[in-house]
């Protein structure tokens, strides 16, 4: 299985500044062929579901805000939200979807500072 | 609009079986595969399995494998988790979730249910 860790555990950043999140995969998950990195952002606020943020590690998904991008290939990957907002207090998780079993990494606990 | 809305929270004990639904609506239910997640109380999320609606073709984590059975029926576009015999750490909530689509070769999940919530306790 391919392993998917992310850091930090959790982050406090003030509002308006830069929250960076990254994500390392136990191997490549960057597809030669068609030069695509099999990798996935979700955001989960409390008591609701993840929501997909961004797919093929940098493409956002439809009505998600661009301060949220997503950056990196082959093993490492970065989830960045260049301006907090109150609304972004959330756990993020990095999924790679190269090979099954899908994993998803631990998840990262953005608070305000 | 797509929805995934799934049945509502269950209560069971050891050994007993369960099976949870996913019903979907607003999109080809046979042109997007169908993942199961769980996630254990205060815990991450866990990738169980997926289903291709088209033919049933299943993968599963090996975590669960054995242990769990996903199927569909495809005339009421509906999916389904189930487990035989239910044991006390089954207790999570659980997604289904919609798999890019089949053509792009994506395993990103767009759109999520609710959530069914299981609890397994003698």
């Amino acid at each position: 299985d391919i392993v998917t860790t992310q850091s930090p555990d959790s982050l406090a950043v003030s509002l308006g500044e830069r929250a960076t999140i990254n994500c390392k995969a136990s191997q490549s998950v960057l597809y030669r062929s068609n030069n695509k990195n099999y990798v996935a952002w979700y955001q989960q606020k409390p008591r609701q579901p993840p929501k997909l943020l961004i797919y093929w590690a940098s493409i956002r998904d439809s009505g998600v805000p661009d301060r949220f991008s997503g950056s990196g290939s082959g093993t490492d990957f970065t989830l960045t939200i260049s301006s907090l907002q109150a609304e972004d207090v959330a756990v993020y998780y990095c999924q790679q979807y190269y090979t099954t079993p899908w994993t998803f990494g631990q998840g990262t606990k953005v608070e305000i500072k | 609009e797509v929805q995934l809305v799934q049945s509502g929270a269950k209560v069971r004990e050891p050994e007993e079986s369960l099976r949870i639904s996913c019903r979907t609506s607003g999109y080809s239910f046979t042109k997007y595969w169908i993942s199961w997640v769980r996630q254990m109380p205060g815990k991450g999320l866990e990738w169980m399995g997926n289903i291709d609606p088209t033919n049933s073709y299943t993968n599963y984590c090996p975590s669960f494998q054995g242990h769990i059975t996903i199927s569909v029926d495809k005339s009421t576009a509906t999916a389904y988790l189930q487990w035989g015999s239910l044991r006390a750490s089954d207790t999570a909530m659980y997604y289904c979730a919609r798999q890019a689509l089949k053509e792009s070769g994506g395993g990103d999940l767009d759109i999520w249910g609710q959530g069914t919530m299981v609890t397994v306790s003698s």
